[in-house]
């Protein structure tokens, strides 16, 4: 089966510093992937995906993931965060069915 | 853009009560989905239906059933509500591999 690891579940940054939040999946296909974020008593939404093509996607609010075959990762980063970043974020992989299987999340704390 | 619409945004309950959570989407997806999400505990697959009148169980369905009467609609039902439902429950709705909409979540309070 297949399964998504979210190596942090928090991660401390300051404001306007750099920040990446790790994903790692398991699978020998290929597979859909994709980042959500989550604010404070929300609904999730949908950051940005990976279906195929170019592996550096890009998504709104500037982040950005890269998907990498090899070491089955798909980390999110963005250059600059700002305070209005803080939220949760989720990674989550389609398995065959075209179900996703979810990460458990990565809490992001913008530090002033 | 899609919308998944749930009715409620809080919700207050008392124990023993039928609890009837409501989802609809305007964009004529064939897939959706009941989550709900507790601290530390992530999110958690209660059920989810791929047709009209087809339902699946997911990974927590106990103390739940779900109806799907039209492609739109996709009722969660708490037949006698406890206090351990009380959660935040998260409606998705999907075409196939392109990724899931969320609703804005209901916050549900078992009393």
């Amino acid at each position: 089966a297949q399964s998504v690891t979210q190596l942090d579940s928090q991660v401390p940054v300051f404001e306007e510093a750099p920040v990446e939040l790790r994903c790692n999946y398991s699978s020998s296909v290929s597979v859909y992937l994709f980042w959500y974020v989550q604010y404070p008593n929300q609904g999730l939404q949908l950051l940005l995906k990976y279906l195929s093509g170019s592996t550096l996607v890009k998504g709104i609010n500037g982040f950005e993931a890269e998907f990498n075959k090899s070491q089955t990762s798909f980390h999110l980063r963005k250059p600059s965060v700002h305070i209005s970043d803080t939220a949760e974020y989720f990674c989550a992989v389609s398995d065959s069915n075209y179900q996703l299987i979810w990460g458990a999340g990565t809490k992001l704390i913008i530090k002033p | 853009d899609v919308k998944v619409t749930q009715s409620s945004r809080y919700l207050v309950k008392r124990t023993g009560e039928k609890v009837f959570l409501e989802c609809v989407q305007d964009m004529d997806h064939e897939n959706m989905f009941w989550y709900r999400q507790d601290p530390g505990l992530g999110l958690r697959l209660i059920y989810f239906s791929y047709d009209v009148k087809m339902k699946e169980k997911g990974d927590i369905p106990e103390g739940y059933s779900v109806s799907r009467e039209k492609k739109e609609r996709f009722s969660l039902i708490l037949e006698s509500a406890s206090t351990n439902q009380t959660s935040m429950y998260l409606c998705a709705s999907s075409f196939w591999g392109y990724g899931y909409t969320f609703g804005s979540g209901t916050r549900l309070t078992v009393v």
